[in-house]
């Protein structure tokens, strides 16, 4: 088993539709980063998390850390939000990160 | 905010050739990079772990004289690919780690954009 599971692995949602990706852990963690991979390969960290929540723009990041869990949203999906959304934990004491395999997401016009 | 430039973003080589690809910090000082691999539809795989001045920490199943790091400056680590071969065409990526005193903190991500080795 993983140590970052994400869920689902895919997705594909209509233009306009909120959309939530999962991403579980099972190691202590001093911070989870949301990451987005376009097609050409190239990696945007979207936030980075030690408790609570962040808003940038349409994206919303929250995280439990008794439940070690986080989740992505996004509000009224566009089709340039389209990528790949990567799970990331730092694991404590370390400044190694676990990636989780990524939630394809597509979004539709 | 912190920018990390690395290149090429795109290799062909025959097999048997060496590459080198270059990760750059662009407005800091990176203490530490990493070096990932990634294959098609799978999740970033860590490689090393690239200290300015000293040598390179290597992940289980790595082999170190294949993959040369070298990380001579502040600014700059290399991966080498040496005597490359069809199974090392993957995407590498690089990410840098800001120094004490750099601002963002220890926990800042910071991607190279990624350089994509085909090994012909």
């Amino acid at each position: 088993k993983n140590e970052v599971e994400q869920s689902p692995q895919n997705l594909t949602a209509q233009e306009g539709e909120f959309i939530t990706i999962n991403c579980s852990y099972s190691v202590g963690i001093s911070a989870l980063h949301w990451l987005q991979q376009h097609p050409g390969g190239g990696i945007v960290s979207l936030f980075m998390l030690s408790s609570g929540k962040k808003k940038h723009g349409r994206l919303i990041a929250t995280i439990n850390i008794q439940e070690k869990h986080s989740s992505l949203h996004i509000t009224a999906s566009h089709p340039r939000d389209s990528a790949v959304y990567i799970c990331a934990v730092r694991a404590s004491g370390t400044y190694k990160y676990i990636f989780g395999t990524g939630t394809r997401l597509k979004v539709l016009a | 905010g912190a920018v990390v430039s690395q290149h090429p973003s795109w290799v062909i080589c025959k097999s048997g050739t060496s590459v080198k690809i270059e990760c750059r910090s662009l407005d800091f000082q990176a203490t530490t990079m990493f070096w990932y691999r990634q294959f098609p539809k799978q999740s970033l795989m860590l490689m090393a772990t690239s200290n300015e001045g000293s040598k390179a920490t290597y992940e289980q199943g790595v082999e170190k004289d294949k993959f040369l790091i070298n990380h001579a400056s502040l600014t700059l680590s290399t991966l080498t690919v040496t005597s490359a071969h069809p199974e090392d065409s993957s995407f590498y990526i690089c990410s840098a780690r800001p120094g004490r005193g750099q601002g963002s903190g220890a926990n800042v991500l910071t991607f190279g954009a990624g350089s994509r080795l085909t090994v012909l």
